[in-house]
């Protein structure tokens, strides 16, 4: 079974709105945690935002944000005011409790339109 | 940091032939992971190594492939026989040996086999 399911290919979004790339994800596990990178075309991972299953708040890191939905299993990003810059692959990861290598979905790519 | 460094960025080669890369991960980081990326897909997981000892494989590292890291610092990935299924971008990542630390990414390896 999937870990990790991005089921957005590709999203397009105009400059300075918000938009949420999706992501859920499967683990009998109660301690897990999960992370979004980005990878622009030239190709680093360059990672965005990590949530713990038991943070009880939304992580956020500047215009990053992650809707954090344990009992749907779903771990959404949401960037805010988007920028040009922002156009790339982005994938979520989970590790889970006694793993010790993060799982990566497909990735969703986001095109910004000005 | 000065970051996650691979060596080479590219690398063409003829089926058959054996291929080596070299990956420098951030210099305090006792963890090193290698992983492979195909064209639009996330990051697969190969192998893990914890300071000089190799944890784990994927399933996916065939006996063509071997990787080594002797003395917990830089590590090599080989690919013995090329194949053309073999192309894909190596990606390396390091971290620290801490609960859900992040992977920092190096800017990874991409082969050409023809």
């Amino acid at each position: 079974a999937q870990k990790i399911t991005q089921t957005q290919p590709g999203m397009f979004v105009q400059e300075k709105e918000a938009v949420t790339l999706d992501c859920t994800y499967d683990t009998s596990d109660q301690s897990y945690g999960l992370f979004w990178y980005k990878q622009p075309s030239s190709g680093e991972m360059i990672f965005l935002i990590y949530q713990g299953s038991y943070d009880e708040q939304n992580a956020t890191e500047g215009r990053y944000s992650l809707n954090f939905q344990k009992a749907r299993k779903s771990a959404n990003l949401v960037i805010s005011a988007s920028q040009l810059g922002d156009s790339a692959m982005y994938f979520c990861a989970m590790r889970e409790e006694y793993g010790n290598k993060l799982v990566f979905g497909a990735g969703t790519i986001l095109r910004v339109k000005s | 940091d000065t970051g996650v460094s691979q060596d080479p960025r590219h690398k063409i080669t003829k089926r058959g032939q054996n291929v080596t890369f070299r990956c420098d991960p951030i210099s305090e980081h006792n963890r090193l992971y290698w992983y492979r990326q195909t064209l639009g897909q996330g990051p697969e997981f190969l192998t893990y190594f914890q300071n000089e000892a190799q944890l784990e494989k994927s399933r996916l590292l065939s006996d063509r492939f071997s990787a080594e890291r002797p003395k917990g610092s830089f590590s090599t990935l080989e690919i013995q026989r090329t194949e053309q299924g073999d192309s894909a971008m190596y990606l390396c990542a390091s971290s620290r040996q801490t609960t859900n630390e992040k992977l920092f990414f190096g800017s990874g390896t991409q082969l050409s086999v023809l």
